[in-house]
C-alpha cells in the first residue's frame, strides 16, 4: 500500500498542552500536506510544505518536513478543546498529478 | 465565497442498486477529486477531473466511474453496489497545481 503511517494513532491532551503527531510516507514527494477532520465530516485544509522546504509555521501550528527520513510532524501549540478532531497528512505521488495519499491519521482529543 | 458542495448528504441503496453523487467545487477551480473514506482502508483516492477530463484514476473497479461538466461540477457514479462501497465519499475542488484542496462534508453512503 502506498498509504503513510502517522503516530500515535490517538492521543490525548489537556487545554494548554501541545500537541505532536507525525507522519511517515513511503515515494519521493514534491509537497506535503496536513488536513482536519472532525468526526466523519470533510477535510480542512490546514497547511502545506513543499520539499524544499524543512520548516513551515501557520499561527499555533509548526510543521517540519525532513525528505532523507520520509517524515513529517505537526505540532500544535496551546491546544483548546476545540482542536478536537481526527489529523491527516498527505502526499502526491512525486510526480506530475494531483493524487493526494493520505496517512492513516491521529485522533486527538484535547479534554477541558 | 460558498464551499465545496455535496449531495446528497446521506444515503441509502440496496446491494445490486446504482448511485450518483453530486459535488459543485469552488468557483474557479477547475480541479475535482474524489476520495472514499472508510474505517478499514482510510482514505484513498478515486479520480481526479481537471477542465471536463479525467487526469488520474485510483485503484477501484470499473463499477466506480466519473465525470465533470463544462461549468466544473463533477458527479461520480457506482454501479451495481456491494456492501463494502458503505463509506464517506469525498469531493474536493482545488486550481489543479499542486496546492492545498478544499473539500465538501462528503455524501454518507450505505449499503445494505
Amino acid at each position: 500500500s502506498q498509504q503513510g503511517e502517522e503516530d500515535p494513532q490517538a492521543l490525548s491532551i489537556q487545554e494548554g498542552e501541545n500537541a505532536t503527531m507525525n507522519c511517515s510516507y513511503k515515494t519521493s514527494i514534491n509537497n506535503l500536506q496536513w488536513y482536519r477532520q472532525n468526526s466523519g465530516r470533510g477535510l480542512v485544509h490546514l497547511i502545506l510544505i513543499r520539499s524544499n522546504e524543512r520548516e513551515k509555521h501557520s499561527g499555533r501550528l509548526r510543521v517540519t518536513l525532513d525528505t532523507s527520513k520520509k517524515s513529517s510532524s505537526l505540532l500544535i501549540t496551546a491546544s483548546r478543546a476545540a482542536d478536537t478532531a481526527s489529523y491527516f497528512c498527505a502526499t502526491d505521488d512525486g510526480g506530475a498529478t494531483n493524487k493526494l495519499i493520505f496517512g492513516t491519521g491521529t485522533l486527538l482529543a484535547v479534554q477541558p | 465565497k460558498a464551499g465545496v458542495t455535496q449531495t446528497p448528504r446521506y444515503l441509502i441503496k440496496t446491494r445490486g442498486q446504482q448511485v450518483t453523487l453530486s459535488c459543485s467545487p469552488i468557483s474557479g477551480h477547475r480541479s475535482v477529486s474524489w476520495y472514499q473514506q472508510t474505517p478499514g482502508q482510510g482514505l484513498q483516492f478515486l479520480f481526479e477531473y481537471f477542465s471536463e477530463t479525467q487526469r488520474n484514476k485510483g485503484n477501484f473497479p470499473g463499477r466506480f466511474s466519473g465525470r465533470q461538466f463544462s461549468n466544473s461540477r463533477s458527479e461520480m457514479n457506482v454501479s451495481t453496489l456491494e456492501l463494502g462501497d458503505s463509506a464517506l465519499y469525498l469531493c474536493a475542488s482545488g486550481y489543479g497545481q499542486g496546492e492545498g484542496y478544499t473539500f465538501g462534508s462528503g455524501t454518507r453512503l450505505t449499503v445494505v
